[in-house]
């Protein structure tokens, strides 16, 4: 079946900082591509995604590529905030019997200095 | 807008003891999920429902059971709890079950099983 393979955390950067969060994912077909973001004690929400290939998805400030030739949607961040500190999901659609489902990485812990 | 809806936040349960997890949806969407989240793993999908009427065995069902009482409310049951099953659970929901369509999550139940 699909997987996703995000980089292990945590990741910790000062405020301003560059922010890149590896993740590649192995799948049959084409799915579509999504990172979700979870803070504190809440639920995962929504972060970006991108449904086919070289498609850019953006939100808040992040961006990722999704990139069909190297297998990878990496997420970036030009300049990140005390506030974005959270677990960040990358995951991807697997087609079920009825109807699809997301598979998720293990999850990336960011936490960021002032 | 409340979306989705989880009863309870928090339980302990005894081992053997059983308990049914309530997810509710304000948002007349189509498709809903039982998620559970356990440290290093990432999101796993326990049970899920297509549509109303129907629900289907995700990766790892054995030790639940669900209902799709309606539209609105999908619960996730546990007949004899086990200390296996602490982690914390996530009910989600998508307009439907194409590939393009992410989900919206619950803030979750968090059980232990003792």
């Amino acid at each position: 079946g699909n997987s996703v393979t995000q980089m292990e955390g945590p990741v910790t950067l000062s405020e301003e900082a560059f922010l890149t969060i590896n993740c590649t994912y192995t799948a049959t077909g084409y799915p579509s591509l999504f990172w979700y973001v979870q803070y504190p004690g809440e639920g995962l929400q929504l972060l970006l995604k991108a449904t086919k290939a070289d498609d850019k998805g953006s939100n808040k400030g992040f961006e990722a590529t999704y990139r069909k030739e190297t297998t990878s949607f990496h997420l970036e961040k030009g300049s990140v905030q005390v506030s974005d500190s959270a677990v960040y999901f990358c995951a991807l659609t697997q087609h079920m019997e009825y109807g699809n489902k997301l598979v998720f990485g293990a999850g990336t812990i960011l936490r960021v200095k002032s | 807008n409340a979306g989705v809806t989880q009863t309870p936040k928090f339980q302990v349960l005894k081992t053997g003891q059983s308990m049914t997890l309530q997810c509710a949806q304000d948002m007349n969407h189509n498709s809903m999920y039982w998620y559970r989240q356990d440290p290093g793993m990432g999101l796993r999908l326990i049970y899920y429902s297509a549509s109303e009427g129907t629900t289907d065995k995700g990766e790892v069902p054995n030790g639940y059971n669900v209902s799709r009482l309606n539209k609105r409310e999908f619960s996730l049951r546990l007949e004899s709890a086990a200390p296996s099953q602490t982690s914390v659970y996530f009910c989600a929901s998508s307009v439907g079950h194409s590939s393009n369509y992410g989900y919206t999550f619950g803030s979750g139940t968090r059980l232990t099983v003792v």
